[in-house]
């Protein structure tokens, strides 16, 4: 059974750095599968981070995507997120999961995508305040 | 603002039926899957419905989902109050403002 873990700093100062790390357990991070982030402000829904491939390609939120960096450590079977300049609008609880991405075929020729996120941590929250 | 509309409430009586709306666009479900997470109070979301109308291994036959165009539905027959959750729909887009994954607001379903 795949595990995600994700752990960092609960409390972070506005116009500083958030830091999360996900630990893999049960699955290679190196594997055919992307490595995501979703965040839940509170009382609120789902928004899509990014994501990121064990060869280092990524995609991101465009309306994050100056502030975010994200990376993998295949030694550690783990992967990061950074988020920079925060402000009370990134308070949330922060999930990491695995995002599936497997091609769909109909008598052998190619389809498209199906993309899925099918495990997730149980979540981290981190509030910006001073 | 989400980019995929759904209602943000819903109910039903335990044993009936009830289904949850996701409208989107032609970048996004009308070009590609839906799934549908379930977040139970306090828990992180779980994989319900993927690639429009399948379940995983362990998600009941009771949960059922179908797609039409640019929009999408959760349907629970057989409500049970374990159901009351949140529940969220999403897929992939392809706009040109960026590509990457969207949800709809969610949907807070209350079993009466």
């Amino acid at each position: 059974q795949v595990q995600l873990q994700e752990s960092g700093p609960g409390l972070v100062k506005p116009s500083g750095t958030l830091s999360l790390t996900c630990a893999v357990s049960g699955d290679s991070i190196s594997d055919d599968n992307w490595w995501s982030w979703v965040r839940q402000p509170p009382g609120k829904g789902l928004e899509w981070i990014g994501e990121i491939f064990h060869t280092g390609g990524s995609n991101c939120n465009l309306s994050l995507k100056s502030r975010v960096t994200m990376s993998v450590d295949k030694s550690k079977n783990q992967f990061s997120l950074k988020l920079s300049s925060v402000t009370a609008a990134d308070t949330a609880v922060y999930f990491c999961a695995r995002f599936r991405v497997v091609a769909i075929t109909t008598q052998g020729s190619f389809m498209g995508w199906e993309k899925h996120f099918d495990f997730w941590g149980q979540g981290a929250l981190v509030t910006v305040s001073s | 603002q989400s980019v995929l509309t759904q209602p943000p409430s819903a109910s039903g009586t335990p044993g009936l039926r009830v289904t949850i709306s996701c409208s989107g666009s032609s970048s996004n479900i009308g070009s590609n899957t839906v799934n549908w997470y379930q977040q139970l109070p306090g828990t992180a979301p779980k994989l319900l419905i993927y690639s429009n109308n399948q379940r995983p291994s362990g998600v009941p036959d009771r949960f059922s989902g179908s797609k039409s165009g640019t929009s999408a539905s959760l349907a629970i027959s057989g409500l049970q109050s374990e159901d009351e959750a949140d529940y969220y729909c999403a897929a992939w887009d392809d706009s040109l403002d960026g590509l990457g994954v969207v949800f709809g607001g969610g949907t807070k379903l209350t079993v009466l």
